[in-house]
């Protein structure tokens, strides 16, 4: 079945980076997108960005665009998450979700959706 | 960008609906229809819903279904169940290559 495994959690201090996994599973990599999606405690889901799995290309929330870098490994089907310059609202579950294509009147690959999602890996910024 | 914007909380008896909004602007909800929904159980990851609007996932129950108005989506949910307690996000394209979330609804079945 399809599946997005993500990697365990991780307790960092402010200033510090951290590195997401998302190991997929039961479909071929590379004909869908994965997006990043992150949910601080007892708050809503915030989208951060997607890459397309096929060429590398990514797009993010402006918000994150200076912090976050997105990478695949199509060797092990594994996307990669890491953002940069950890302060204490980082803290948040982070999400991996696959995404279906869409074609953007542009012609630029868009996702627009997100099925299945990973389990989440719970992030902690504290000194 | 702000995010959409739902109802904090909805609830409903078992049996009965429940229509979730979800309002955004030209933008992004009234400009594609590339709504989607999400349940999401606590602890848990989101679950699709609906995407495509008023599109139905295999394996969703056909008592959950979307529509769209101008700037404003909707969930709908009939005849409730008591699993279906749980927290709602919409989520729509919002142009240059971005998307967006609601802020959330909490369906409580009474």
């Amino acid at each position: 079945q399809v599946q997005l495994v993500q990697s365990g959690a991780e307790v960092k201090k402010p200033g510090a980076s951290v590195k997401v996994s998302c190991k997929a599973s039961g479909y071929t990599f590379t004909s869908y997108g994965i997006n990043w999606v992150r949910q601080a405690p007892g708050q809503g889901l915030e989208w951060m960005g997607w890459i397309n799995t096929y060429n590398d290309n990514t797009n993010s929330a402006q918000k994150f665009q200076d912090r976050l870098t997105m990478t695949t490994d199509t060797s092990t089907s594994t996307a990669d998450m890491e953002l940069r310059s950890l302060r204490s609202d980082d803290t948040a579950v982070y999400y991996c979700a696959r995404g279906d294509q869409y074609y953007e009147s542009s012609g630029e690959v868009i996702y627009v959706w997100f099925d299945p999602w990973g389990q989440g890996t719970l992030v902690t910024v504290s000194s | 960008q702000s995010a959409l914007t739902q109802p904090r909380s909805v609830s409903g008896s078992p049996g009965q609906s429940v229509t979730i909004s979800c309002t955004g602007t030209s933008n992004d909800v009234g400009g594609y229809n590339y709504v989607s929904w999400y349940q999401q159980h606590p602890g848990k990851a989101p679950k699709l819903m609906i995407y495509d609007v008023n599109q139905r996932p295999s394996g969703v129950p056909d008592r959950f279904s979307g529509s769209k108005s101008g700037n404003t989506a909707s969930l709908t949910i009939s005849g409730l169940q008591a699993e279906d307690e749980a927290d709602f996000y919409c989520c729509s394209y919002a142009g240059t290559y971005t998307v967006i979330f609601g802020g959330g609804t909490k369906l409580t079945v009474l």
